[in-house]
């Protein structure tokens, strides 16, 4: 049972523009949501959280929104740059276990 | 500071042959630990989770197994790997849950 889904396998976005990611879950009770990016071979890395009590968190060109009411999480990349070609995945959690997303490929065109 | 050692990076097996994944963390004491899998074309699936020495929980029935030897060490394993145990396997830690999972740098099995 996938809790956590994202349903766009990838996404092409030109360099300058912005990269919207979205992400669906189902757990009402899940509390804590992340982003992680992912270069092929190597192992995911933290990208930017937000709790459930919050409904928008920023860090430079990285914003993620929650809509609780939804429940859908999206993470914004403003300006995507070349470098930010990558697997992105989202989590939620409940407790200490995470779940994850199947992922989004992002691929920024120079 | 704290950092995950996984290794190796790459593996080819052979079917039927036995399979060990070790993964260690430093710079920390009692982590919860945890293995991926990331199969090719899909997402990263929990195969196990460890809150302390010798307490290991499944999420899925398998043909693997781990094992806490010790407090910082997760060691991933089965007796007769098949060809559908292919894929990167990922070692994690958890740090506060506001930064989620540190993960290692993975390993690349393929099973021939």
């Amino acid at each position: 049972d996938q809790q956590v889904k994202q349903n766009s396998p990838s996404l092409s976005v030109q360099e300058g523009r912005i990269s919207i990611l979205n992400c669906d879950y189902t757990n009402s009770m899940f509390d804590y949501f992340l982003w992680y990016k992912k270069y092929p071979a190597e192992g995911p890395t933290f990208l930017i959280s937000i709790s459930s009590i919050k409904d928008k968190n920023e860090d430079g060109r990285f914003t993620v929104f929650l809509n609780k009411s939804a429940k859908h999480l999206s993470l914004h990349i403003v300006p995507s740059q070349p470098g930010d070609s990558a697997v992105y995945f989202c989590a939620a959690s409940t407790g200490n276990q995470f779940y994850f997303g199947t992922g989004t490929s992002l691929t920024v065109i120079p | 500071s704290q950092t995950i050692h996984q290794w190796p990076a790459t593996l080819v097996q052979p079917v039927g042959s036995p399979l060990s994944l070790e993964c260690t963390v430093e710079g920390t004491s009692n982590p919860n630990l945890y293995w991926y899998r990331q199969a090719a074309g899909r997402g990263l699936q929990l195969l196990f989770y460890s809150v302390g020495i010798g307490q290991i929980s499944s999420e899925v029935p398998q043909n693997l197994s781990a094992s806490r030897p010790q407090d910082r060490q997760f060691i991933l394993s089965s007796k007769k790997l098949l060809l559908s145990d292919s894929g990167f396997y990922l070692c994690a830690w958890s740090q506060d849950r506001g930064r989620g999972y540190t993960f290692g740098s993975g390993t690349r099995l393929t099973v021939v």
